[in-house]
């Protein structure tokens, strides 16, 4: 079994629809978790940090929860432009210098 | 923000080509580099984690006589993937940190070999 699990996807939703992903780590040590967005064959970019207080950041909403150990993003309002895979991401350690855990992402297309 | 620089970002080689990948942290020093593999469809997935000035720490099940990572200064590691073969074509993907920073990816090096 993988440490972090996504739904793979593909998720095909029309512009301005609000999509939500799911998260699960396996690993109840996890220090920091965070959404990464990969686009095709380019490196994973950070989207934002999850907190267990849930955090908001214009139209992308994360949320913790640390008993179920299960990480969630919402997107609002989706634009053409939110098209990428989004990678679930765990740390064993809240230190800038230790490695990720990678889930396998969640593939998004907007559609117009 | 931060730039990690990755070279090259894509090699086309035959089989049994050794090939060095770098990675240079431009702005910053970074105590720590991270060395990240991806299968298409897969998630990325460590390699190695190197120090600057120390032998580099393999994940179980990547080989280190194969894949060699040298870290000689703050701001620069190499990737040598030593008599690559098709199975070793991937995305290889570097980050560079430090205990105060998140880690900042370079662009990636897609590797292909025939």
């Amino acid at each position: 079994r993988k440490e972090v699990e996504q739904d793979p996807g593909p998720f095909n939703v029309p512009e301005g629809a609000t999509v939500a992903f799911n998260c699960t780590y396996s690993n109840s040590a996890s220090q920091s978790f965070f959404w990464y967005r990969q686009d095709c064959r380019k490196e994973p970019k950070l989207l934002m940090s999850v907190y267990s207080s849930g955090n908001e950041d214009g139209r992308f909403t994360a949320q913790l929860n640390r008993a179920s150990q299960y990480i969630s993003l919402l997107i609002r309002d989706s634009k053409l432009s939110d098209s990428a895979t989004y990678l679930c991401v765990v740390t064993h350690r809240n230190s800038g210098n230790t490695p990720l855990v990678f889930g396998k992402g969640t593939r998004l297309s907007v559609i117009a | 923000g931060a730039v990690v620089s990755q070279h090259p970002s894509w090699v086309i080689c035959k089989s049994g080509t050794s090939v060095k990948i770098e990675c240079r942290s431009l702005d910053f020093q970074a105590t720590t580099m991270f060395w990240y593999r991806q299968f298409p469809k897969q998630s990325l997935m460590l390699m190695a984690t190197s120090n600057e000035g120390s032998k580099a720490t393999y994940e179980q099940g990547v080989e280190k006589d194969k894949f060699l990572i040298n870290h000689a200064s703050l701001t620069l590691s190499t990737l040598t993937v030593t008599s690559a073969h098709p199975e070793d074509s991937s995305f290889y993907i570097c980050s560079a940190s430090t205990a105060n920073q998140p880690q900042h990816f370079g662009d990636g090096t897609r590797l292909s070999i025939l």
